[in-house]
């Protein structure tokens, strides 16, 4: 158990609508990324949040935006799905240490399908 | 800028040696080791950093060269519990910041 929550676990959309993904990061952890990992992938970055800002983004369209909130907990919100967006959603959540490295923990995903 | 695992993947006897690689085009600051069972999420193992760092969690170990922009994830007399997919990360920046990159992954099956 990495305390990183994730909700929720397993979404059904149909193309064209939206869709909003939550998590909560670990206790003490200020930074959190999103990922998708289609089958079979590895996960691709998405954009991460630090203290409230986008701190860095991956190759996804505006459709695709997020949030965090003072708690550190984060959403993903995806407009105007297409039938690619289906994926295994991740976030991670991190701290960076006194060396500037940090551990990522990632919490059980979202499974999201779209019809 | 993805770094490539080879190899995709391995299949072996429970007690045998299995060695992943992951290299990078890029300079590496570090690399982070995961692995994902089958509809869970990835688990983090470890972290390298560079310097020629090499790590240990019980029987998997993992080295970094830097010069060659390399990892290796060494896993010795492997249990049934050590099947999955593992996952290098490294680090690759991103707007000016530092965010992980994962490679394609390299399928374990440990059989009995």
């Amino acid at each position: 158990e990495t305390g990183v929550t994730q909700s929720p676990t397993h979404l059904i959309k149909t193309r064209g609508q939206q869709v909003t993904l939550r998590c909560s990061s670990q206790s003490g952890h200020n930074t959190v990324s999103w990922y998708q990992q289609a089958l079979g992938q590895g996960p691709q970055f998405i954009f991460q949040y630090y203290r409230e800002e986008e701190n860095g983004r991956g190759n996804f369209p505006p459709r695709f935006s997020g949030l965090q909130f003072p708690n550190y907990s984060s959403e993903l919100n995806v407009n105007a799905l297409e039938l690619d967006d289906s994926a295994l959603y991740l976030c991670a959540s991190s701290l960076v240490n006194l060396r500037g490295t940090y551990e990522q923990y990632f919490g059980p995903g979202t499974r999201l399908t779209v019809t | 800028q993805q770094p490539v695992q080879s190899p995709q993947a391995v299949i072996l006897r429970e007690g045998e040696d299995a060695v992943i690689n992951c290299s990078s085009s890029k300079a590496l600051y570090s690399v982070h080791w995961y692995r994902q069972k089958h509809g869970e999420a990835p688990v983090f193992l470890m972290i390298l950093l560079k310097g020629g760092e090499q790590k240990g969690h019980e029987k998997i170990s993992a080295s970094f060269n830097e010069k060659k922009q390399q990892s290796s994830l060494y896993l010795t007399a492997s249990q049934l519990s050590y099947s999955g997919t593992y996952f290098c990360g490294t680090d690759t920046i991103i707007q000016g910041a530092q965010k992980l990159v994962f490679g394609q992954g390299t399928r374990l099956t440990i059989n009995p």
